[in-house]
């Protein structure tokens, strides 16, 4: 299996919105909805934030939102904030039983 | 509070076995699935497998041949054997647990901090 396709990096201004993609094939983000995206800071452990396509977790601000249209996952985030520059990962489940991620995004806020 | 806990040797000889394990404490390892992945320096994510306290088990196919991941229940702990390593195996290597609901899994809620182990002679 291979990485699901991300753009290598993004950027915007604060207050900007931007939207990074992920996509794969009908074998992973096509046929599921167990698509997730992680933010992951320097040296840290990711956290997620988006499950199940575009639900978020407690805690995680209403900025960040998820959508899928057939094999291409998106994340975007609203109202840009220099809080939210960092890594990011979509994730998949397969149709192997298996899993893969995305090959990461660096978002940086100008 | 859920808290995993990754421990075993930093640095590894070429062709060697990688060995970690991974602590859980605030939740019974039977109540999920668990997962290693690993990141080598400055590069993605890569998911390695998953396991449940049944033993079942499934693994990423490009590492398939050469990873075994276990599960010791009356440790509360699990653990990931990765053979015939080579530089291509340095990583940090993260443990995690699966949020599941009805056996149906989604994504990862714990992680834990995750360890270096450098392959080198």
């Amino acid at each position: 299996q291979s990485a699901l396709t991300q753009p290598a990096s993004v950027s915007g201004s604060p207050g900007q919105s931007i939207t990074i993609s992920c996509t794969g094939t009908s074998s992973d983000v096509g046929n599921y909805k167990f698509v997730s995206w992680y933010q992951q800071y320097p040296g840290k452990a990711p956290k997620v934030m988006i499950y199940e396509v575009s639900k978020r977790p407690s805690g995680v601000s209403d900025r960040f939102s998820g959508s899928k249209s057939g094999n291409t996952a998106t994340l975007t985030i609203s109202g840009l904030q220099a809080e939210d520059e960092a890594d990011y990962y979509c994730y998949s489940y397969t149709v192997s039983d298996t899993w893969v991620f995305g090959g990461g995004t660096k978002l940086t806020v100008l | 509070q859920v808290q995993l806990q990754e421990s075993g040797p930093g640095l590894v000889t070429p062709s060697e076995t990688l060995s970690l394990t991974c602590a859980v404490s605030g939740d019974s390892i039977s109540s999920s699935y668990w997962s290693w992945i690993r990141q080598p320096p400055g590069k993605g994510l890569e998911w390695v497998g998953y396991i449940h306290y049944s033993g079942s088990a499934n693994y990423s196919p490009s590492l398939k041949s050469r990873v075994t991941i276990s599960v010791d229940t009356s440790k509360n702990q699990f653990s990931l054997k990765v053979y015939s390593v080579t530089a291509a195996d340095t990583a940090v290597y993260f443990c995690a647990r699966y949020y599941c609901i009805g056996g149906t899994c989604s994504h990862f809620d714990y992680w834990g901090q995750g360890t270096l182990v450098t392959v080198s002679s």
